[in-house]
């Protein structure tokens, strides 16, 4: 049972544009999300974070909006450059839990 | 400096075999964690230990056993290797909500 969602496996975006990467939770008591980036051959990489108080945070070219109605969550990178292209994890816990399920993972290109 | 390190980064053994995958963080959490990402990309935890005690366990067979010497170290032993235990296992270590994840150990069993 796949708690949290991300249904593109991948995504292709002009360099320049916005990329807009998006994720679905099933469970209510998630209290936190994250955003995680990966480079091949290397361990994710924290990226930004929002609590479930907010419904935006944002981070340089980063911003990352929660919709708790909805159940849903999405990254937004602009401009998107080169060296964004990687796959990103979109993640959620219960904070109390201590426990992070991720999602599996959207590979992002960015064209040339 | 290496926030999360793990090693050795490849290992490629047989069936049966015993492995350990070593994990070291120099970042003075008090959390860490063993995550397997299989062949289908999903990552998934496995254990956490906090301060040296286990806290979580996920349904992992009991040839995986993590061992804690202590707060900056978190070592996973496999007895008797499967085809099935082959994928990139990952540690990575917390003092909050967020979590930082060493490069990954590739484990091919033949």
């Amino acid at each position: 049972d796949q708690q949290v969602k991300q249904n593109s496996p991948s995504l292709s975006v002009q360099e320049g544009r916005i990329s807009i990467l998006n994720c679905d939770y099933t469970n209510s008591m998630f209290d936190y999300f994250l955003w995680y980036k990966k480079y091949p051959a290397e361990g994710p990489t924290f990226l930004i974070s929002i609590s479930s108080i907010k419904d935006k945070n944002e981070d340089g070219r980063f911003t990352v909006f929660l919709n708790k109605s909805a159940k849903h969550l999405s990254l937004h990178i602009v401009p998107s450059q080169p060296g964004d292209s990687a796959v990103y994890f979109c993640a959620a816990s219960v904070v109390l839990d201590d426990k992070i399920i991720f999602g599996k993972g959207t590979r992002l290109h960015i064209l040339p | 400096d290496t926030a999360v390190s793990q090693t050795p980064k490849y290992l490629v053994t047989q069936m049966g075999n015993d492995k350990s995958i070593k994990c070291e963080q120099n970042l003075g959490h008090d959390t860490m964690y063993w995550y397997k990402q299989d062949s289908k990309k999903f990552l998934k935890i496995m254990f956490s230990y906090n301060n040296k005690e286990l806290i979580i366990n996920e349904t992992v067979p009991n040839r995986f056993s993590p061992k804690s010497p202590d707060k900056a170290h978190l070592n996973l032993h496999i007895n008797s290797l499967e085809l099935g235990d082959s994928a990139v296992y990952f540690c990575a270590s917390s003092r909050t909500e967020t979590q930082y994840f060493g490069p990954g150990t590739r484990l091919l069993v033949l």
